[in-house]
């Protein structure tokens, strides 16, 4: 198994900025990918995020709004860049191997307003 | 690409009742099913996965889903319900590729109501 920490849980912040989200993972893992969850919704993957390479970003989601870093196999960070009213979301990292179920952490609440 | 349909926005049941909620997939090859389940302001939890073998699987809380590979689906039944069962419900899938691991596609979810 693997015990995911997420911070902030929660944040409100002001349109125009930026929040930098952490995803603390108990073991070493090759790949982490970043969800997220607009209210009332499902959850739609943003990218995958590989230690050492440049993040791969699913269709609707760019690097510019959406800067990822994974600088070592238990750490990666989500920054939600230049946030509007729309970007109000649950957040969550997410790990998975080969044949082992996906572990998530519990999501940072944000409220941009 | 992959999809996921659950095609019950909303189901009501009777406390006791039996459940049966609805997941179908699109996919090329052969999946790895989930099924999570989320209480109102709760992380994900997992209920169960199927990878391959016994095509009947059980989860925690009573639950188990049948994958049926000729009609696509990988639906979730629980014998009887209880109130705390009332959450939101989310089909999942992935896949291993060469690359490795590619991230879920999550349906749209089932909400669960329950009623005394």
């Amino acid at each position: 198994s693997a015990v995911i920490s997420q911070k902030p849980s929660r944040d409100i912040c002001q349109r125009g900025t930026s929040l930098t989200i952490q995803c603390q993972v108990d073991s070493q893992v090759t790949m982490m990918f970043w969800y997220r969850q607009q209210p009332g919704q499902s959850l739609t993957l943003i990218a995958t995020a590989n230690q050492g390479s440049e993040a791969t970003y699913e269709s609707g989601f760019v690097i510019d709004k959406f800067p990822i870093s994974r600088p070592n196999l238990t750490f990666s960070t989500l920054t939600v860049s230049n946030m509007s009213p729309e970007d109000s979301s649950i957040y969550l990292c997410s790990v998975y191997g080969v044949r082992t179920e996906a572990f998530f952490g519990q999501g940072t609440r944000l409220t941009v307003v | 690409a992959q999809s996921v349909t659950q095609p019950d926005i909303h189901i009501t049941v009777s406390e006791g009742a039996s459940l049966e909620l609805r997941c179908n997939y699109s996919y090329g090859a052969t999946p790895y099913l989930f099924w999570y389940v989320q209480s109102p302001g709760q992380g994900l939890q997992l209920l169960l996965k199927y990878f391959s073998g016994d095509t009947l699987v059980q989860g925690i809380k009573g639950f188990e889903a049948e994958f049926k590979r000729s009609q696509s689906s990988f639906n979730l039944r629980k014998p009887s319900v209880h109130w705390s069962d009332a959450a939101e419900y989310f089909c999942a899938v992935g896949e291993i590729s060469g690359g490795g691991a590619d991230g879920l596609t999550f349906g749209k979810g089932t909400h669960l109501i329950i009623q005394p």
